[in-house]
């Protein structure tokens, strides 16, 4: 099994280029998430899902958008990157509220 | 808004002896999770240990087990037996046990070193 899959692991933009980080999963999981990860600080919820069709906003939304078209896919873009941007993109899913969050590798994003 | 304080940045141990990783939290709420994440350098977020609000059995996992003291908000994980392969981050992280919010709390993290 997969699991929760993020592509790129790594990636350099510069400042004001737009991208897509890639989250998929395998598992029918309904619940997915996005989070940054700082040096010195835990995991901050960026967005998330309950469903496809359904997004919300998390902790720290501002300078991202998500959609939810799929079950599977819960992708996550950058529409302007600036340098604050910079730091390690997470994405999880879980199968219910009460469920074990899995986590994906990361994507480790550097905006110059 | 439900806070999670690790007030240990980093920790040693050495092998085959036993740390124990401080956590305490804030919340309003009487049902909840608390969670144990390890994170290798692989950078991997790996679930260590869970723990329900309303059980008053402390988890265990093999050579994991916690100490969660409602009343004092406090959730500490034990560590028997180190290993080398325990060298990581350790993330305590809280969830809601109600809501649709995917929303996990998680402090700042205790960096464990695992030394001969």
């Amino acid at each position: 099994n997969a699991g929760v899959t993020q592509t790129p692991k790594f990636q350099v933009l510069k400042t004001g280029q737009s991208m897509t980080l890639q989250c998929a999963q395998d598992m029918n999981h309904e619940y997915m998430s996005w989070y940054r990860q700082d040096p010195g600080m835990g995991l901050r919820l960026i967005h998330y899902s309950v469903g496809a069709g359904i997004t919300d906003q998390g902790e720290v939304p501002n300078g991202y958008n998500v959609s939810r078209s799929t079950t599977e896919d819960f992708p996550l873009r950058l529409l302007s990157a600036a340098p604050s941007q910079t730091s390690v993109y997470f994405c999880a899913s879980r199968r219910g509220p009460n469920q074990p969050q899995h986590f994906g590798d990361g994507t480790r994003l550097s905006i110059l | 808004a439900q806070t999670v304080t690790q007030s240990q940045p980093e920790m040693s141990v050495q092998e085959a002896e036993t740390v124990t990783l401080s956590c305490t939290y804030d919340t309003s709420e009487s049902d909840y999770y608390l969670f144990w994440y390890k994170q290798p350098p692989s950078r991997q977020m790996i679930l260590v240990i869970r723990q329900e609000a309303y059980k008053q059995q402390n988890a265990t996992e093999n050579r994991f087990s916690v100490n969660f003291q409602k009343a004092a908000k406090s959730f500490s994980l034990k560590i028997s037996d180190s290993q080398l392969g325990d060298a990581a981050m350790y993330f305590c992280a809280y969830r809601d046990f109600t809501g649709t919010a995917s929303k996990l709390t998680f402090g700042t993290g205790t960096r464990l070193q695992v030394t001969l």
